[in-house]
């Protein structure tokens, strides 16, 4: 399984955007990258998923290099609401793949 | 159209104890995913229900059971609990064992407490 590393926090300031890195020096040919957000005392929530290049939903940006050796998730914008604690996972894009595994995340603190 | 979800969401047992912890997967979904959360930790697997079988199992003792029902919901049961076990306890739910393109939908868990 391929490890990710996050930094553990980071802070930021409302209106600001938010770039996390997420490590992943041995994904495979067949890992995608998935990024979920969490808020306390609920269950982890989808954000967004790629596999290279660029991939951008309603809320967020994903930039995936050549290498895919890393992955930046990108916030635009953040509010006092944001935050949350964010984890990077990758998995197997395979029907039959392995249960996504997650790290200890990292934890976003957005001030006013 | 539901989500994912849990019952109940809150419990207090003793030590020794034996508790079941229950999921509805989102509608839709085949595959039914549990972890436990402990304070200030990711979410750790502990196993996963495809096709009322368990697939895959992460590194929990036999302690930790499960099962998956026809309608594709799904229990977990602990057996002789231990301080340790108290922590948040996630379902998620997925369309083919969570792959790409069907990410892993999470309900808002169960909190167990063992005194």
């Amino acid at each position: 399984l391929a490890k990710t590393t996050q930094p553990i926090s980071m802070d930021s300031y409302e209106g600001q955007e938010v770039n996390i890195t997420c490590s992943h020096n041995n994904i495979a040919t067949n890992d995608y990258i998935t990024w979920y957000q969490q808020f306390p005392s609920q269950g982890p929530r989808f954000i967004i998923q790629g596999y290279k290049t660029k991939v951008t939903n309603e809320v967020a940006s994903l930039f995936i290099p050549a290498d895919r050796k890393s992955s930046t998730l990108s916030l635009p914008r953040v509010s006092l609401s944001d935050t949350a604690v964010y984890y990077c996972l990758v998995g197997d894009m395979d029907q039959a793949g392995t249960a996504l595994i997650f790290g200890k995340g990292t934890t976003l603190s957005v001030s006013s | 159209d539901a989500g994912v979800t849990q019952s109940p969401t809150h419990l207090i047992k003793t030590r020794g104890q034996q508790v079941t912890l229950r999921c509805s997967p989102k509608s839709g979904h085949d595959t039914v995913s549990w972890y436990q959360q402990a304070l200030g930790q990711g979410p750790q697997f502990i196993f996963q229900y495809y096709e009322e079988e368990e697939r895959q199992r992460g590194n929990f003792p036999d302690r930790f059971s499960g099962h998956q029902f026809p309608n594709y919901s799904s229990e977990l049961n602990v057996n002789a609990l231990l301080l340790g076990d108290s922590a948040l306890y996630l379902c998620a739910s997925s369309l083919g064992r969570g792959s790409y393109n069907s990410p892993l939908h999470f309900g808002n868990g169960t909190r167990l407490t063992v005194t």
